[in-house]
């Protein structure tokens, strides 16, 4: 069946402008994390959803980074302003019931480059 | 806080070598530990994990036991092939249960034929 899908796959933006990451979990699954992976490290937690709402949202580094996710499916991670910090592989993941014995399922990412 | 350290890559071996992979960790309270692999051009996947002291977990040849007095979470396999090259993190679940993972850098493998 089909994966964690997400888009576009690559993204390049100049610094200032708006972008939108998009991600289409797997059908049914009421959890859904997003992860920023910089160059050479691990994934970070960004935030975290239960349906429709985000149950923690404590990794968004910064008030320009907003996700919504309003039918409790596809969610829409959200950079105002873009910095070329904000370079990075963005991972979706959702999984069945978000606790321990749903395993995560990740998407491959989009890459965001800022100019 | 809680942290993970991986082994420095790249490593490189030769096929049907044994490999380790160190994994050490921070916690507090008592974790659930992960290694997660992602092969070329493919997303993160779940290899295997523990949830206990004391715990092994086990996935295609590869194996993982959970070292409370040690700290460590290290990935071996006794003989490796050409299709195990990927990239392999060592993660924690600080709470457990709640998915919210704490990865280490992740550790670059290439097997030579």
């Amino acid at each position: 069946g089909a994966g964690v899908s997400q888009t576009p796959s690559n993204k390049v933006t100049e610094k200032g402008k708006y972008v939108e990451l998009r991600c289409d979990p797997i059908s049914g699954h009421t959890a859904l994390y997003w992860y920023r992976q910089s160059l050479g490290q691990g994934p970070e937690f960004l935030i975290y959803f239960q349906g429709t709402g985000a149950a923690d949202d404590s990794g968004l580094p910064n008030d320009r980074f907003f996700a919504v996710r309003p039918e409790g499916s596809v969610s829409t991670l959200k950079i105002q302003r873009t910095e070329r910090g904000d370079s990075a592989v963005y991972l979706c993941a959702s999984s069945l019931l978000g606790q321990g014995n749903s395993p995560l399922h990740f998407g491959n990412g989009t890459r965001l480059t800022v100019t | 806080g809680n942290s993970v350290t991986q082994m420095e890559g790249p490593v490189t071996l030769s096929e049907e070598a044994f490999l380790t992979i160190n994994c050490t960790y921070t916690a507090t309270g008592y974790p659930s530990l992960f290694w997660y692999v992602q092969y070329p051009g493919e997303g993160l996947q779940l290899l295997l994990k523990a949830t206990k002291a004391d715990d092994k977990g086990s996935n295609k040849g590869f194996e993982a036991t959970y070292r409370k007095e040690t700290t460590s979470f290290h990935l071996e396999k006794g003989s490796v092939q050409v299709s195990d090259s990927a990239v392999y993190f060592c993660a924690l679940e600080p709470i457990q249960g709640a998915q919210k993972l704490v990865f280490g850098q992740g550790t670059r493998l290439t097997i030579n034929p």
